[in-house]
């Protein structure tokens, strides 16, 4: 099975944009879809990003995602960030045998 | 609205055997292309995704946790049980079920299981 790999930390301030990578270790990061979850504390996920870049109703447009195929990643980009976007984000795949996968996680700081 | 809740119990003892109940209402396992999930996140941890069951009776288990997971549903009673046998202080987590359309879209509150003797 493969591996996604996040940066454990990010910090940045307000109003700055920030950008959270998800490398898969083998097989395509095109090859299956991508979501990104925020964990805020105390609180179940919540999906801000799925299907590589679609996000869903109530996320705001500050948040976008993408794949690229040449680093076998996917990031998740904040923009204009605010205090409220502090939290843990995970990202998600699976493998052709419909078995899930999650990052590790990225703890983000707005500072 | 859809709505997931898991219930069982908050602390067992070493190699004992943990069942999990997820209750959930605004969707029906019987209904094609849906899913119910596990996940678990040890305390200050990541999330870790543990099985799946489809509304076909289709099952997929993480690869490393496999032989100590089942996986079953009751449509009838819109419930999804997990059993994990042979628990370790190591399982001490926090373990969420979720709806999955696509993805994992809608989420219980989750229940705190302690491993400790």
């Amino acid at each position: 099975n493969f591996m996604l790999t996040q940066p454990h930390s990010v910090s940045e301030s307000p109003g700055k944009t920030v950008t959270i990578s998800c490398t898969r270790s083998s097989g395509s990061i095109a090859s299956n879809y991508v979501q990104w979850y925020q964990q805020r504390p105390g609180s179940s996920p919540t999906t801000v990003i799925y299907e590589d870049y679609q996000r869903p109703s109530g996320v705001p447009d500050r948040l976008s995602g993408s794949i690229d195929s040449s680093s076998n990643s996917a990031s998740l980009t904040i923009s204009g960030l605010k205090t409220e976007d502090e939290a843990d984000y995970y990202c998600q795949s699976y493998d052709s045998s419909n078995r899930w996968v999650f990052g590790g996680g990225t703890k983000l700081t707005v500072l | 609205q859809i709505t997931l809740k898991e219930s069982g119990p908050t602390l067992v003892k070493p190699t004992q055997t943990l069942s999990l109940t997820c209750t959930f209402s605004g969707f029906s396992l019987s209904t094609s292309g849906v899913g119910v999930g596990w996940i678990r996140q040890p305390p200050g941890k990541a999330l870790e995704w543990l099985a799946l069951i489809y509304w076909d009776g289709d099952k997929r288990y993480s690869p490393s946790l496999k032989s100590r997971l089942t996986i079953t549903k009751d449509t009838s009673e819109n419930q999804v049980v997990l059993t994990m046998t042979n628990m370790d202080p190591v399982d001490t987590a926090t373990y969420y079920c979720a709806h999955m359309g696509h993805y994992f879209d809608y989420w219980g509150q989750g229940t705190l299981v302690t491993v400790s003797s």
